[in-house]
């Protein structure tokens, strides 16, 4: 596509449910990143997928973060459990080489009440 | 431990003149750095890059000054026009393996009055 498409734009969810995140990068791209940004934070890198290779999720916050990405395309980010402190808009970005020219999808706003 | 600061959460700055946003970093390993832009409800967008071999780097309004001694870069924006009016965000990155992972600061908004 055109840029990287994140869904749902917004997501309101009970404190200790699932929820999914879905991000569509841009066709070609090979690398992938999730961020958070947190209310008055900058953003916060949570993992990385480049190609074939093993992900980087050293950016996860806790065993209840998870991320897949099919066939080198979309990608999923699950949060099990889902606490109040998990609020914050969840950013997608891909790029055509690594750590360059990420371009970010607009974001899926979750809000955990 | 913030490694990229925006000291300044808020900026106003008066059409036609410049807007001057700053940004600290601690990670000497930092040799890489972007300014992105961010309106509301929109994902950040690259606004201009230096290199750490370099202490300036031009693009139309936007000009970005790098102090390596200082650890400190700044972005200038002249003339500023209301349309500039955004979150701003400061970025870094290391050299080495993980040079996918951009630090951010924590944004600093600038709003520009007609």
């Amino acid at each position: 596509g055109a840029g990287v498409s994140q869904s749902p734009s917004n997501k309101v969810t009970e404190k200790g449910k699932d929820v999914e995140l879905r991000c569509d990068p841009i066709s070609g791209h090979t690398a992938l990143y999730w961020y958070r940004q947190s209310l008055g934070q900058g953003l916060e890198f949570l993992i990385y997928f480049q190609g074939n290779s093993a992900p980087d999720k050293s950016g996860l916050p806790s065993d209840r973060f998870s991320a897949e990405r099919t066939g080198g395309s979309v990608s999923t980010l699950t949060i099990q459990r889902t606490q109040q402190e998990d609020s914050a808009v969840y950013l997608c970005a891909s790029s055509l080489l690594q750590g360059q020219g990420y371009t970010f999808g607009s974001g899926t706003r979750l809000t955990v009440v | 431990d913030q490694q990229v600061k925006q000291n300044s959460p808020s900026l106003s700055v008066q059409e036609g003149r410049i807007s001057i946003l700053n940004c600290d970093y601690t990670n000497s390993m930092f040799d890489y750095f972007l300014w992105y832009k961010k309106y509301p409800a929109e994902g950040p967008t690259f606004l201009i890059s230096i290199s750490s071999i370099k202490d300036k780097n031009e693009d139309g309004r936007f000009t970005v000054f790098l102090n390596k001694s200082a650890k400190h870069l700044s972005l200038h924006i002249v003339p500023s026009q209301p349309g500039d009016s955004a979150v701003y965000f400061c970025a870094a990155r290391s050299s080495g393996g993980s040079n996918y992972k951009l630090t951010f600061g924590k944004g600093t908004l600038l709003t520009v009055n007609p």
